[in-house]
């Protein structure tokens, strides 16, 4: 059973770069099926989707983040991680961490069947 | 990108169905069969109800069926049952390899 969990700092003040790691098990990141995807909530608000990463180290990202977005994959430990910069209180949400199921074409993402139990980041000072 | 657009609340009787709309554009819902819903119980993480428009992942109730027409499309939950209390996200891949997902509707079973 795959199982995905996020860790890094739940408090991070103005300006400064939030840093997330999602850790893998039960199943290889290596995999050319998937995608690895960052996907936050704000409290009581919806799902937004930050952007996404494949084994080969291709990255895709939402158009209104990409500017502050960095998705990076470990494949040696299994690991992805999301830094966003310059960080303001809108930016306080719960952060998942998703494995994504490709398609054509290249890059489409056609769902997240996989999801890490998230952790809430607070942007204050 | 804009969020899919669905009802903020839909609410139906135990054993009765209800029908959750999801409307994109022919940028996403209805340019591609890669629509999706989620459910989401208070303080969990989503979890997957519906892919490729109206597939049900392996374990997932045959009382919910998805459907698409033109740039909408549609969850619905038949035979509601207290459990299905929660809210309920549709997503979909859209044109230069982003990915969307809607506005949310909060489902209360009365």
């Amino acid at each position: 059973q795959l199982q995905m969990q996020e860790s890094g700092p739940g408090l991070v003040k103005p300006s400064e770069t939030l840093s997330l790691t999602c850790t893998v098990s039960g199943g290889s990141i290596s995999s050319s099926s998937y995608y690895w995807g960052w996907i936050r909530q704000p409290p009581g608000k919806g799902l937004e989707w930050i952007g996404s990463v494949y084994y080969s180290g291709s990255t895709y990202h939402n158009p209104s983040l990409k500017s502050r977005v960095t998705i990076s994959i470990d494949t040696s430990k299994n690991q992805m991680s999301l830094k966003l910069s310059s960080v303001t209180a809108a930016d306080t949400a719960v952060f998942y961490c998703a494995r994504a199921h490709g398609g054509p074409p290249t890059g489409s993402h056609r769902l997240f069947d996989y999801w890490g139990q998230g952790i809430l980041v607070t942007v204050s000072s | 990108q804009s969020a899919l657009t669905q009802p903020a609340s839909v609410s139906g009787s135990p054993g009765q169905s209800i029908t959750i709309s999801c409307t994109g554009t022919s940028s996403d819902v209805g340019g591609y069969d890669y629509v999706s819903w989620y459910q989401q119980h208070p303080g969990k993480a989503p979890k997957l109800m519906i892919y490729d428009v109206n597939s049900r992942p392996s374990g997932v109730s045959n009382r919910f069926s998805g459907s698409k027409s033109g740039n909408t499309a549609s969850l619905t939950i038949s035979g509601l049952q207290a459990g299905d209390e929660a809210d309920y996200f549709c997503s979909s891949y859209t044109d230069s390899n982003s990915y969307v997902f809607g506005t949310g509707t909060k489902v209360t079973v009365l």
